[in-house]
């Protein structure tokens, strides 16, 4: 049973670009969160997907965008990069909106130059 | 704003002795609390987690007590393993959101 999993592992950008990141969740999961960690910080929550929609968003601005196809993988867009981006983007899957145990990914680590 | 804190950076323990780790928060609304573990190169892991309406609970070694009084969350791991190095964040949530503490990193000594 393969968990989540995220691609590519590692991306670099030039300021000013615009970025895709992928998730596929886990098997049975149809939830799918994002999130950025910068280093030496916890996870940042940036928005959560079900059903195709976007269900809860964090305090991130409207560069960052994001869409859940279907089958339930997510896509995080990240438009008109800042150096501020560069971190560790998680993506996390669970079943349902109940606030239960989360399934993260290894993370695509973006750098932004 | 930071609502979920662990002011501790590292910890370390001897092996067989009990971990500690300790997380405060703010919002009086969080209804879930969770901890996770992280090893290098890999997303954080799920470990355990707590309604805010217990104050424990436990799953082998690993026991998370929450103090909603003092807005205190605990996770103790007894007996400590060298295994169980790596970094531990809490995290609280409220209407499915989640907030992260910035991590605690605990080293258990062979």
């Amino acid at each position: 049973d393969a968990g989540v999993t995220q691609s590519p592992t590692h991306l670099i950008k030039t300021r000013g670009q615009q970025v895709t990141l992928r998730c596929s969740p886990k098997s049975g999961h149809d939830t799918v969160s994002w999130y950025q960690q910068a280093l030496g910080q916890g996870p940042q929550f940036i928005f959560q997907y079900y059903e195709e929609e976007e269900r809860q968003r964090g305090n991130f601005p409207d560069r960052f965008s994001g869409h859940q196809f279907p089958n339930y993988s997510s896509e995080l867009n990240v438009n008109a990069l800042l150096l501020g981006d560069s971190a560790l983007y998680l993506c996390a899957s669970s079943a349902g909106l109940i606030p239960y145990e989360q399934y993260f990914g290894p993370g695509t680590r973006l750098t932004v130059t | 704003d930071q609502q979920v804190k662990q002011n501790s950076p590292s910890l370390s323990v001897q092996e067989g002795r009990i971990s500690i780790l300790n997380c405060d928060y703010t919002n009086s609304m969080f209804d879930y609390f969770l901890w996770y573990k992280k090893y290098p190169a890999e997303g954080p892991t799920f470990l355990i987690s707590i309604s805010s309406i217990k104050d424990k609970n436990e799953d082998g070694r690993f026991t998370v007590f929450l103090n909603k009084s003092a807005k205190h969350l605990s996770l103790h791991i007894v007996p400590s393993q060298p295994g169980d190095s790596a970094v531990y964040f809490c995290a609280a949530t409220q209407s499915n959101q989640f907030y992260f503490g910035t991590g605690t990193s605990l080293t258990v000594i062979p």
